[in-house]
């Protein structure tokens, strides 16, 4: 079976600071995948998504992932966090397109000031 | 285009109640999907739509879980008796079908329900 892992439950970085969100799937091949952002009292935004190509893909926001197969992984990384950025991170996996999301337990971000 | 809409955006309800959940998935988006995030825990499927038709409801925790698409439009989820463990945000998601432009599969989802079971 397909399983989503985020070992970071909950990270705290100051406003300017670096950030990388760890994932890690578990699937034969490569599937689709995708980072999704809650902001509180918010639905699930798309910040961005791999199926094929470049590996290294930019999303909204200035959030980028790289997908790297021999390590099973898609980090998601932003150079500077700003305070708007405090949400929880969810990263899923599809193991083709149209089927359903397998998610990860998501990573809760606070951002101090 | 407007996006995914959930209704109610919050309900509270006794144990034993009926609760309904509606969609309104994107114009035109035929994939039409239900998940739960309950306590905290990890977003789950429940199932999957393709325009009315059922493709996947692998997910549906048990048989107190109805979900229809009438028409290929709106879905609604129902909840009939309720538990305490049904409490959570229910998750709609829409997106196209392959042809049309998009090969990645893209979920769009609606801003969730939160059901409360007292």
């Amino acid at each position: 079976a397909q399983s989503v892992t985020q070992p970071d439950i909950h990270i705290t970085v100051s406003e300017g600071a670096s950030l990388e969100l760890r994932c890690n799937y578990s699937y034969g091949a490569t599937p689709y995948l995708f980072w999704y952002v809650q902001s509180p009292g918010q639905g699930l935004q798309l910040l961005l998504k791999y199926f094929s190509g470049d590996t290294l893909v930019q999303g909204i926001k200035g959030f980028e992932a790289e997908f790297k197969r021999s390590q099973s992984s898609f980090n998601l990384r932003k150079p500077s966090v700003h305070w708007s950025d405090a949400a929880e991170y969810f990263c899923a996996v599809a193991p083709n397109y149209g089927q359903n999301f397998v998610f990860g337990p998501g990573t809760r971000l606070s951002v101090l000031p | 285009e407007a996006g995914v809409t959930q209704f109610p955006s919050h309900s509270v309800i006794e144990k034993g109640q009926t609760v309904t959940l509606r969609c309104d998935p994107i114009s035109g988006h035929d994939n039409l999907y239900w998940y739960r995030r309950v306590m905290g825990k990890e977003i789950k499927f429940l199932l999957h739509f393709v325009k009315e038709s059922k493709q996947d409801e692998s997910g549906m925790p048990n048989n107190r879980f109805l979900a229809e698409r009438t028409g290929g439009t709106y879905s609604t989820l129902k909840v009939q008796p309720a538990e305490l463990e049904d409490s959570g945000v229910y998750f709609c998601a829409s997106s196209r079908r392959r042809w049309e432009g998009d090969n990645t599969g893209e979920l769009f989802f609606g801003e969730g329900s939160r059901l409360t079971v007292l």
